[in-house]
């Protein structure tokens, strides 16, 4: 079956840092780009950040550049975003999803996705 | 950055009729070189995480039943269930995927009438 877990999340103050991770299993990670993305509490989705599959290329979105890191251990079949001065509106559930096989380049729709990870920032 | 407007944000049908959400973009999401339009529609079920129904606009994910349809071109695209269920009470979203920062349209939630 093909999977994707998330874990990592939690409360943090403002400022702090968090460490999310994704499990993934079921297909060959190591050829498929990756996302992370969020979606505050009774919010819309916000896209995060992309990764290529073999993480040549890297985007994010502007409000988390410059203090969020998306990476990937391709050998662990996982997928990691770590999340430096964290702010309240960072606050949200954090979903890994993987950029369909039908893509072209980076440019593609999010074909699976995990179950999400709660992410609090509050002091 | 591409914008992404949905309408209606909420939307009540009768089961078995049809229900229609439109998704407008800022700027073209058709790619001239290829003829596609990077464009896709999820559904969101509460407490679930989005689940991809179309792509490339038009073209249906495998195992979505087929009362879903995406159609458009350019920057208008409506997605259409022909007959709705009550499986089918959620928030929908589209995206588009032309633009390296991927944006998603602020949803619509559908109910049963």
């Amino acid at each position: 079956e093909v999977q994707l877990v998330e874990s990592g999340g939690g409360l943090v103050q403002p400022g702090g840092s968090l460490r999310l991770s994704c499990a993934a299993s079921g297909f060959i990670f190591s050829t498929y780009s990756m996302n992370w993305v969020r979606q505050a509490p009774g919010k819309g989705l916000e896209w995060v950040s992309y990764i290529s599959s073999t993480s040549t290329t890297i985007y994010y979105a502007d409000s988390v550049k410059g203090r969020f890191t998306i990476s990937r251990d391709n050998a662990k079949n996982s997928l990691y975003l770590q999340m430096n001065s964290l702010r309240a509106e960072d606050t949200a559930v954090y979903y890994c999803a993987r950029l369909g096989a039908f893509s072209s380049g980076w440019r593609g729709a999010f074909d699976i996705w995990g179950q999400g990870t709660m992410v609090t920032v509050s002091s | 950055d591409i914008v992404m407007t949905q309408s209606p944000d909420s939307l009540a049908v009768s089961l078995g009729e049809r229900a229609t959400i439109n998704c407008k973009s800022s700027q073209s999401v058709l790619y001239s070189s290829n003829n596609k339009n990077y464009l896709a529609w999820y559904q969101q079920k509460p407490g679930q995480p989005p689940k991809l129904l179309i792509y490339w606009a038009s073209t249906r994910e495998s195992g979505v039943p087929d009362r879903f349809s995406g159609s458009g071109s350019g920057t208008d695209f409506t997605l259409t269930i022909s007959s709705l269920q009550a499986e089918d009470v959620a928030v929908y979203y589209c995206q588009q995927y032309y633009s390296t920062l991927y944006s998603f349209g602020q949803g619509t939630k559908l109910e049963i009438k």
